[in-house]
């Protein structure tokens, strides 16, 4: 069966500091695969999506970005965190023609 | 565009009221039509899907039907437990290329039962 796993599930970071994210799948190959922020008060944004591996989309232009340097692992990256950055995020992921997103635990993002 | 509009929270039941959660949607073409539910802390779960109009989802004692006529998916249970306190969000799905899909999300909505 298929597994997701984010790390770190949580962070506390200052201000100005860099920030890597890692996402990995498991029991699958060539995942389609999806980081979103879920912030306080606020819904669930996309953020970037990955057909394969180097392949980066980005739906929203921000301090933010993302890479996938295997076929199952996407990392979201920042080099200076602002206060706006924390929040919730999700790595998701589907597989073959499959529509349905299946989600990672979440890493919980504190900037100070 | 694409959008999922659900009722807003928080929503208080008792343990074995009857649960409505409403949601409808605006899309071009026929989207895939989702809930996923968050317990606190914890990233989403799918809780059921439907495909296709007239489509009954259902899982642990949820339900809800893809009215293509009314664009709406409002999810419903005959009894709430207390286990059922959490978010719940509708979405809905469209091809952005390939094989590539984009989720659009409702608000969520928060729901409390208490014993």
């Amino acid at each position: 069966s298929q597994t997701i796993h984010q790390w770190p599930a949580t962070l506390v970071q200052p201000v100005g500091s860099p920030l890597s994210l890692e996402c990995t799948v498991e029991g699958t190959s060539n995942p389609n695969l999806y980081w979103y922020r879920q912030a306080a008060g606020r819904g669930l944004q996309l953020l970037f999506y990955s057909v394969g591996i180097g392949q980066i989309s980005s739906e929203v232009p921000q301090n933010l970005s993302a890479s996938r340097p295997q076929d199952r692992q996407f990392i979201l990256s920042s080099k200076k965190l602002l206060l706006s950055d924390s929040g919730f995020y999700l790595c998701a992921w589907t597989g073959g023609a499959g529509d349905t997103q299946y989600f990672g635990p979440g890493t919980r993002l504190t900037v100070l | 565009g694409d959008s999922v509009t659900q009722m807003e929270g928080p929503v208080t039941l008792s343990e074995e009221a009857f649960l409505t959660i409403n949601c409808t949607y605006t899309a071009t073409g026929y989207p895939s039509l989702f809930w996923y539910v968050q317990y606190p802390g914890e990233g989403l779960q799918l809780l059921l899907k439907a495909t296709k109009a007239d489509d009954k989802g259902s899982n642990k004692g949820f339900e809800a039907t893809y009215r293509k006529e009314t664009t709406s998916f409002h999810l419903e249970k005959g009894s709430v437990q207390v286990s059922d306190s959490a978010v719940y969000f509708c979405a809905n799905t469209r091809a952005v290329g390939g094989s590539n899909y984009k989720l659009t999300f409702g608000k969520g909505t928060l729901l409390t039962v208490n014993p």
